[in-house]
């Protein structure tokens, strides 16, 4: 079974670009969730997708980040533009079901802001 | 509001001898409670999962944990420590719908 797709893995960019991230989840796996992980410490949900519409994005900025799954499937995250801060690695995960389902996590994409 | 705290930022151990990672939790339910563990440059991976059923919960490369409510813990144990298991876990908590809120991480340092 083929898991979770990222790309890039990497990209650098200068602050006040914009960037996008690309996910394909797992064939069949109604749930998406992106998470930020900032180097140091846990991740943390951004937004979650059941098919293609948003269950919850409280923690998602959205004067600069913003995400869609418009067929409920793949999924791109962007940022525009980006701050220092944003740099972190940014997982996406898919699960079956929103209701006590395992989620599976892609590699992430490393982005650094400079 | 459910929250994880993982008591050590860096745990080192000789391969060989037990591993114990400690997690405590923070919820006004009975909480869906989960450790990962991510290597570098790759996806987290699900160990073990405790849902309410047995307490004492067996997860993968001989990983298990056990549920204590009388001390909100959830602390990882592994009888002899692998080089392999150098990497980073990580303690979470789920709400209903199945939003993952995860502790701050623990490094495994695994000394031959």
């Amino acid at each position: 079974e083929a898991g979770v797709a990222q790309s890039p893995r990497y990209k650098i960019i200068e602050k006040r670009q914009s960037v996008a991230f690309w996910c394909n989840p797992i064939s069949g796996h109604a749930t998406l969730y992106w998470y930020q992980q900032i180097l140091g410490q846990g991740p943390k949900l951004l937004i979650q997708f059941q098919n293609n519409g948003v269950v919850d994005d409280s923690q998602l900025p959205k004067d600069r980040f913003s995400a869609e799954r418009l067929k409920g499937v793949d999924s791109t995250l962007k940022i525009q533009p980006a701050k220092l801060e944003d740099s972190a690695v940014y997982l996406c995960a898919s699960s079956l079901a929103a209701v006590l389902n395992e989620q599976f996590f892609g590699p992430g994409t490393r982005l650094t802001v400079l | 509001a459910q929250s994880v705290t993982q008591l050590d930022s860096h745990v080192s151990v000789s391969e060989g001898t037990p591993v114990l990672l400690r997690c405590n939790y923070s919820s006004s339910y009975s909480p869906s409670l989960f450790w990962y563990v991510q290597h570098p440059n790759k996806g987290l991976q699900l160990l073990l999962k405790y849902t309410s059923a047995a307490t004492l919960v067996k997860g993968i490369n001989g990983f298990e944990a056990e549920f204590k409510k009388s001390e909100t813990s959830f602390h990882l144990t592994k009888p002899s420590a692998h080089m392999s298991d150098a990497a980073e876990y990580f303690c979470a908590t789920d709400n209903a719908g199945n939003m993952l809120t995860f502790g701050g991480g623990t490094r495994l340092m695994v000394k031959p």
